[in-house]
């Protein structure tokens, strides 16, 4: 079945140490987003690629890196995680910006 | 400042009966309009949607109203059933403006 998957579906790291979530897709889309949703919160547009063309929303910290190195992959880097990251990151695709989005299962980050 | 306001955090509906969740936003520049469901431990998942040409889109169980005037949308169910039991997002887009999102309304199906 052609899907989004997002790896690890649970992630634990340490105040201040990087960690790269990842996100792939079978669905050839050309889009891919990343959102950060905390708890009873909406999504939150973090950024998104179209194709490999980058777009940053204004108030996405700079901790928050995104690397696109192919269609099917997108990975999430956090420099240096603070404990108000903790949060559930969704990554999503669409074929065209516009168009209803399929979302990942998430990866729920927690910061000791 | 929330664009996508899901005033009810959660609703409770007695099996066969409908279900109404509402969802009000504040950009005038909206002018396409999802509905996400979303199950525990799973992404949200494409429901139904409408463009503002339109006031209403139907899909088997569910209609999607759209009252631009009021800036309001809401999401029909009916009959309900148990698997409907989630949280349902509103999402809205409009010209280069990303998806927005409300904070979902969790509906709880009563059998």
């Amino acid at each position: 079945d052609a899907m989004v998957i997002q790896n690890p579906r649970y992630q634990v790291t340490q105040f201040g140490k990087p960690v790269t979530l990842s996100c792939s897709q079978t669905l050839n889309h050309n889009v891919m987003y990343w959102y950060q949703q905390k708890s009873s919160q909406a999504p939150k547009l973090l950024f998104h690629y179209y194709d490999k063309d980058f777009n940053n929303e204004a108030d996405t910290p700079d901790n928050f890196q995104s690397r696109r190195p192919n269609t099917s992959f997108c990975f999430l880097d956090i420099r240096s995680p603070g404990l108000g990251d903790a949060a559930m990151y969704l990554c999503a695709t669409s074929r065209e910006d516009g168009q209803p989005q399929h979302f990942g299962d998430g990866t729920r980050l927690s910061i000791l | 400042d929330q664009q996508v306001k899901q005033n009810s955090p959660s609703l409770s509906v007695q099996e066969g009966r409908i279900s109404i969740l509402n969802c009000d936003y504040t950009n005038s520049m909206f002018d396409y309009f999802l509905w996400y469901k979303k199950y525990p431990a799973e992404g949200p998942t494409f429901l139904i949607s409408i463009s503002s040409i339109k006031d209403k889109n139907e899909d088997g169980r569910f209609t999607v109203f759209l009252n631009k005037s009021a800036k309001h949308l809401s999401l029909h169910i009916v009959p309900s059933q148990p698997g409907d039991s989630a949280v349902y997002f509103c999402a809205a887009k409009g010209g280069n403006t990303p998806l927005v999102f409300g904070k979902g309304t969790r509906l709880s199906v009563i059998a």
